[in-house]
């Protein structure tokens, strides 16, 4: 069974850092690009960035609303998807989410499989 | 970015009804667009990609139609099950965008 689960959450400060992980099992995690998103309270869904999987060299794409604050990363070793998240501002409030695109066979960039979520709040 | 403005922001009907929500891209983007439904408190799930390829698992009343720019979304008769906010995504190319999200209540 696929699963995502992120975790790392919680309150923070403007200007503070934090690392979200996502944990993957029930697939192989380098076959596959994994993206992050983020939902502010009542509002629709933002793209923030992708780790290609290993056919592509793990290579990164951001949104410019987070290049260069905000990293995509992984650890293949232990099935984990990070994002790190720097210089937070109260607008990065919301809850983030990772999501697995599906087998390259299937030549369709869309996002089949979610985790539950992460709240990030960043407030003094 | 290619724009996705979906359309009705929010959609009364009952169950039994035949509703179809819109989205229409700022450029073409060929088939890339997926659907997906969101409960309160939940992740999105995927319905529908390649605009009209249904994601295994998922009922047969969603169908999904494009013409050019213009996606649609219809679900032939309402279930129960159905009343949630349902969003499009461009996936032709970066960055990844979204529709502001359909309502669909009772």
């Amino acid at each position: 069974e696929v699963q995502l689960v992120e975790s790392g959450g919680g309150l923070v400060q403007p200007g503070g850092s934090l690392r979200l992980s996502c944990a993957i099992s029930g697939f192989i995690f380098s076959d596959h690009h994994m993206d992050w998103f983020r939902q502010a309270p009542g509002k629709g869904l933002e793209w923030l960035g992708r780790s290609r999987n290993k056919g592509r060299g793990y290579s990164t794409e951001y949104a410019a609303s987070v290049k260069g604050r905000f990293t995509v990363s992984r650890d293949e070793s232990n099935n984990l998807l990070f994002l790190h998240m720097n210089s937070l501002q109260t607008e990065d409030t919301a809850v983030y989410y990772c999501a697995r695109l599906p087998h390259a066979s299937i030549n369709s960039f869309h996002f089949d499989f979610w985790g539950q979520g992460t709240l990030v709040t960043v407030s003094s | 970015d290619i724009r996705m403005t979906q359309s009705p922001s929010t959609l009364s009907a009952s169950v039994g009804d035949r509703v179809t929500i819109t989205c229409w891209a700022s450029q073409s983007i060929s088939n890339s667009l997926a659907w997906y439904q969101q409960k309160p408190g939940k992740a999105p799930k995927v319905l529908m990609y390649r605009a009209s390829t249904l994601q295994s698992g998922v009922p047969s009343r969603f169908s999904g139609t494009t013409s050019g720019t213009e996606f649609t979304l219809t679900i032939s008769s309402l279930q129960p099950d159905d009343f949630a906010t349902y969003f499009c995504q461009q996936f032709a190319e970066f960055p990844v965008t979204f529709g502001q999200g359909t309502r669909l209540e009772i």
